[in-house]
């Protein structure tokens, strides 16, 4: 079975700093996608951004990067210049490739307050 | 697209009493999922259908707990007797068919309080 770790369960930053998320996963699989999804006050669940396991070059979506790193399984999101509006809960998530067992393994979550 | 659509936002009911949460999902994607978010356990699959067969249920807590879904743009939960543990926001997701089937588009939940 699958696992996500989340080592932080809350971290702050100022507006316009950058700020890093951990993220750690345990598994036996090769091929797979992990994922950050952010939860704002309003509950809505918003996938940031998606790394697959087999492209070396780490994904980026605007302000939001991440740090794959297959080997040591670790897959932290950096955000870039914080925004008031980044203030949320992050998850970071897993997923099998292949195979009838579709579903997302999350983390327990991080979070995150940027402060004005 | 208007998103996954959740009904209601909020449930509040008395322990015992029939709940039934509703999903439709984006038009033309053909899966769709429960999951419960509870402060202790986190995230969790509860069932997911493709092509509004259901293809795993292995994470359906018990038998009080059922789920639904009749067409391609409608999907119900029902838990019938509810009790005080069910308490949980309940989010439907969908996801197209490949390519971007691991793009699941949430809801923004249900809020289920049992008294």
């Amino acid at each position: 079975a699958q696992t996500v770790t989340q080592s932080q369960p809350e971290m702050s930053v100022q507006e316009a700093e950058t700020v890093t998320l951990s993220c750690t996963y345990d598994t036996s699989e090769n091929n797979y996608y992990l994922f950050w999804y952010k939860q704002p006050p309003s509950r809505q669940m918003i996938l940031v951004i998606r790394q697959e396991a087999y492209k070396q070059q780490n994904a980026t979506e605007n302000r939001f990067s991440v740090n794959f790193q297959k080997a040591a399984k670790s897959f932290s999101l950096k955000i870039s210049d914080s925004q008031l509006g980044d203030t949320a809960m992050y998850f970071c998530a897993f997923m099998k490739s292949f195979g009838s067992n579709y579903k997302l393994t999350f983390g327990k979550g991080t979070l995150l307050t940027v402060n004005p | 697209d208007a998103g996954v659509i959740q009904s209601p936002r909020h449930e509040v009911t008395e322990m015992g009493q029939e709940v039934t949460l509703r999903c439709k999902p984006i038009s033309g994607h053909d899966y769709l999922f429960w999951y419960r978010q509870t402060m202790m356990r986190g995230l969790e699959l509860l069932i997911y259908f493709n092509n509004n067969v259901p293809i795993d249920d292995s994470g359906m807590p018990e038998d009080r707990f059922s789920a639904k879904m009749p067409n391609a743009s409608f999907s119900t939960l029902k838990i019938q007797p509810s009790e005080p543990r069910d308490s949980a926001v309940y989010f439907c997701a969908s996801s197209p068919l490949e390519p971007g089937r691991e793009k699941l588009f949430f809801g923004s939940g249900t809020q289920l309080s049992v008294l």
